[in-house]
């Protein structure tokens, strides 16, 4: 079964803070996804990545960054926390298809 | 116009029924259908994939796809209150890119 680890399952930050929040795959997954989910906007697309330093914006990417230095590993990057980036943050990987989820982290923006 | 819709519901049926939800998707061109299935609280989790048209059943689930009219649904037979939860429907238009809807609940009643 693929395994999706994210970091933290809820996270509680103050606005201005730089917070990371981290993503693990076991499956050697080429491709890697950030979304996060609001209530009545589903899943929007924040950004994602095809391969080891590969990054492709999606369709929210203002105000985050990521990194994926090792194929494994992808991280989302909120370089300056605003209340509006309260939100479920799911990361997801897949080979050719489908997207396989984590159990997404709860952040609050304080 | 969105690019895959879904009724939000909720949509409540009688435990032992069959529910049927659905999706439609814009994108002629996209070659393959997902059904994920999320608790409240929770990250979505994978209960189908379909790409050729027609249906295709696992369990209790039948996927049904009609490229033609652009049309994808999901049917569950002998719901169980267990089947509560939001339905996504994702659509696969190639580069990697999956779109989502934004979700039916559904609600079934003991």
């Amino acid at each position: 079964d693929v395994k999706v680890t994210q970091s933290s399952r809820y996270l509680v930050k103050r606005t201005g803070e730089k917070v990371f929040l981290e993503c693990v795959q076991d499956m050697d997954h080429e491709n890697m996804f950030w979304y996060r989910q609001d209530p009545g906007l589903g899943l929007r697309l924040i950004y994602f990545s095809y391969d080891v330093k590969m990054k492709e914006k999606g369709d929210i990417p203002e105000g985050y960054s990521v990194s994926r230095e090792k194929k494994e590993r992808f991280s989302l990057i909120l370089e300056s926390a605003s209340t509006n980036q309260t939100s479920m943050y799911l990361c997801a990987s897949s080979g050719l298809q489908p997207q396989h989820f984590g159990d997404g982290t709860r952040l609050s923006i304080l | 116009q969105k690019e895959v819709e879904q009724n939000s519901g909720p949509l409540s049926v009688p435990e032992g029924a069959i529910a049927s939800l659905n999706c439609t998707y814009s994108d002629r061109v996209s070659q393959s259908f997902f059904w994920y299935r999320q608790y409240s609280g929770k990250s979505p989790e994978l209960i189908m994939s379909i790409y050729s048209n027609g249906d295709k059943e696992d369990g209790r689930f039948t996927a049904q796809l009609n490229k033609a009219s652009q049309y994808v649904s999901l049917l569950i037979r002998d719901s169980q209150p267990s089947d509560s939860a939001t339905y996504l429907c994702a659509v696969f238009g190639g580069y990697q890119k999956v779109t989502f809807g934004t979700g039916t609940k559904l609600q079934v009643i003991p």
